[in-house]
């Protein structure tokens, strides 16, 4: 089974500044999906930024970069100039392959706070 | 974009009542749907996938005779949460898979107090 693991339930960081986020997931499939939401107090799911697997390239979204190594399972989501409307709650996740159901699997989640 | 919505968003119940939660596609027809469950400050669960004109798969440790799942058509998708009790409280969220692009939308979620 996929499992996702953030090991940094809060990080804060300064507004203008550049912060990284943390995600690692244990797989044995070769195609998949990774993502990262965002979930505002109205608990709203909002896609920040998509990854597909057999793409070497790193996703871009503005100033949300990603820094994705297969080899190793890591999926990191680097935010630029933060800004106060990105504090969070941040949940990495990982989309199964269509022999999985197409099911996404969560990470615990970030809170991420950004201090004026 | 696709919009997903969910009725209602906010349900408050007697322990031992039944509650339908409503999930709806807007823009597209979704063969598939997923249920997941939020507790406070803790992350989505996912609880089963609804698949439109058969029965629903349900995770491990999910209760099926529980947590009633019916995909009648390819806009809705219900969940019953059968015999509440205030164990349940939970947010409940939904999504939907657009099976033209395969993306997966999410709905804004419903919260759900048993008394």
């Amino acid at each position: 089974a996929q499992t996702v693991t953030q090991s940094q339930p809060e990080m804060s960081v300064q507004e203008a500044e550049t912060v990284t986020l943390s995600c690692t997931y244990d797989t044995s499939e070769s195609d998949y999906y990774l993502f990262w939401y965002k979930q505002p107090p109205s608990r709203q799911m909002i896609l920040v930024i998509r990854q597909e697997a057999y793409k070497q390239q790193n996703a871009t979204e503005n100033r949300f970069s990603v820094n994705f190594q297969k080899a190793a399972k890591s999926f990191s989501l680097k935010i630029s100039d933060s800004q106060l409307g990105d504090a969070a709650m941040y949940f990495c996740a990982y989309r199964t392959s269509n022999t999985g159901g197409f099911k996404t699997i969560f990470g615990a989640g970030t809170r991420l706070f950004v201090k004026a | 974009g696709a919009v997903v919505s969910q009725h209602p968003s906010w349900v408050i119940c007697k322990s031992g009542t039944s509650v339908k939660i409503e999930c709806r596609s807007l823009d597209f027809q979704a063969t598939t749907m997923f249920w997941y469950r939020q507790f406070p400050k803790q992350s989505l669960m996912l609880m089963a996938t609804s698949n439109e004109g058969s029965k629903a798969t349900y995770e491990q440790g999910v209760e099926k005779d529980k947590f009633l799942i019916n995909h009648a058509s390819l806009t809705l998708s219900t969940l019953t949460v059968t015999s509440a009790h205030p164990e349940d409280s939970s947010f409940y969220i939904c999504s939907a898979r657009d099976p033209s692009t395969y993306e997966q939308y999410f709905g804004p979620g419903t919260r759900l107090t048993v008394t």
